[in-house]
């Protein structure tokens, strides 16, 4: 079942600027991550927030999570050509033990 | 670092070939979930095994089966390989809780 939901479905944008990318998922959560895939390879974990969090840095990634909106969103700051990749966000559902994962937003960073 | 190698990046077999795909981490994990990746689709989780000998039905069974004889190592079986299960096949493992996985690499398998 997909729980979560990326949008935009893809975004291209120029080095150095900002991307945003959000995540909207349906019944309530333990945690929500995001993860990102290279083209043709596995996905690598980057980031996990937890449903009492409302904001959470790592390094130039910044997360936020709504949870009366049922929503996150990723934002990559000062992006660079080594950003472009598929970001996906998983959810772990109160009443499901398993992981969810939307079908990601696919960004492409131009130098 | 945590490693998962999957046996395979690349295979093609034929429509009713029994397939193996494996999979194997160095961490000692103890969960290992096998899933499928189809563009539009996301990823969908065919089984996951939660100790050695263990195994769960995910979202998308049908057509599969897994084994877990060792810890480190989990196997996805194809019984007969149809044209619908082409796809991308991704193994991950992860320690105690089933957040935060860790991905092997993935095997585009085509069936023809």
């Amino acid at each position: 079942s997909q729980q979560g939901e990326e949008d935009p479905q893809a975004l291209s944008i120029q080095e150095g600027e900002n991307a945003t990318m959000n995540c909207s998922y349906k019944t309530s959560i333990n945690n929500l991550q995001w993860y990102r895939q290279n083209s043709g390879r596995g996905l690598v974990h980057l980031i996990l927030i937890r449903s009492n969090e409302r904001e959470k840095h790592s390094g130039r990634l910044r997360v936020t999570l709504d949870t009366s909106k049922k929503s996150s969103s990723l934002l990559i700051t000062a992006s660079r050509a080594a950003d472009t990749a598929s970001y996906f966000c998983a959810t772990d559902a109160i009443s499901d033990y398993k992981l969810s994962f939307g079908a990601g937003t696919t960004v492409t960073v131009r130098a | 670092d945590v490693k998962v190698t999957q046996s395979s990046r690349y295979l093609v077999k034929r429509t009713g070939e029994k397939v193996f795909l494996e999979c194997v981490q160095d961490m000692d994990h103890e969960n290992m979930f096998w899933y499928r990746q189809d563009p539009g689709l996301g990823l969908r989780l065919i089984y996951f095994s939660y100790d050695v000998k263990m195994k769960e039905k995910g979202d998308i069974p049908e057509g599969y089966s897994v084994s877990r004889e060792k810890k480190e190592r989990f196997s996805l079986i194809l019984e007969s390989a149809s044209t619908n299960q082409t796809s991308m096949y991704l193994c991950a493992s992860s320690r105690s809780s089933y957040i935060e996985q860790y991905f092997g690499p993935g095997t585009r398998l085509t069936v023809t």
